[in-house]
């Protein structure tokens, strides 16, 4: 069974430009999560993905915003982009999200704002 | 949330057991606890997850005490390759997938 799929895995953006982010789940898994790692704040929760709604959403400005398609996969946007967006922005999948389940990380996509 | 306290750092002998402790003295009833770890670059990686009872896996063991209000993960013997961050982490049942991550424990293993 493949693991979970993030494209790009690198990115570099200026400050002001906009970001998509691309999460392709495990087969079978509908629950999506992003996750933002920085050195000072470490792993840090944006927002989870169900059925193609949102249900759950961390502290994070509204220009953070996402995405799920019919298919699980998942979109991240980040929009007016800040020096401090520079991140390893990770997803995570699971069958339904719930407390019980594994949720499996897919590699991250490291974003560099300069 | 309930919170986690782990230590901040933790050395181990290589083929020696490492004993990784994790507090949650305000753990409710329908937590989950996890354990994952990270390394450098990566994703962070599941490890092993319990509600009540010991579990076991090929990767560790899960020591639960009986109040819940702390668990150890348990390296049988560690390896070069377990070096890494481990976070322990509280899931409720509903939580809609959400994980909250402390900072966690930074194993370094000794050859």
């Amino acid at each position: 069974k493949a693991g979970v799929t993030q494209t790009p895995r690198y990115l570099i953006k200026t400050r002001g430009q906009q970001v998509t982010l691309s999460c392709s789940p495990i087969s079978g898994h509908r629950s999506v999560s992003w996750y933002q790692q920085t050195p000072g704040q470490g792993l840090q929760f944006l927002f989870e993905y169900f059925s193609e709604t949102q249900r759950n959403k961390g502290n994070f400005p509204g220009r953070f915003s996402g995405r799920q398609f019919s298919n699980s996969r998942s979109e991240m946007n980040v929009s007016t982009l800040e020096l401090g967006d520079s991140a390893l922005y990770l997803c995570a999948s699971s069958f339904h999200g719930r407390g019980e389940e594994t949720q499996y990380f897919g590699p991250g996509t490291r974003l560099l704002v300069l | 949330d309930a919170k986690t306290t782990q230590p901040n750092s933790m050395e181990s002998n290589e083929e020696e057991p490492v004993h990784l402790p994790c507090n949650h003295s305000t753990i409710s009833g329908t937590d989950y606890i996890h354990w994952y770890r990270q390394l450098p670059s990566q994703g962070p990686e599941y490890v092993i997850h319990g509600l009540t009872s010991n579990v076991n896996n090929r990767m560790a063991s899960l020591a639960i005490a009986e109040d819940r209000k702390s668990s150890t993960l348990i390296l049988h013997r560690a390896t070069l390759r377990d070096a890494a961050v481990y976070y322990c982490i509280l899931r409720k049942v509903n939580n809609a997938g959400k994980s909250t991550f402390g900072d966690g424990t930074t194993l370094t293993v000794k050859p």
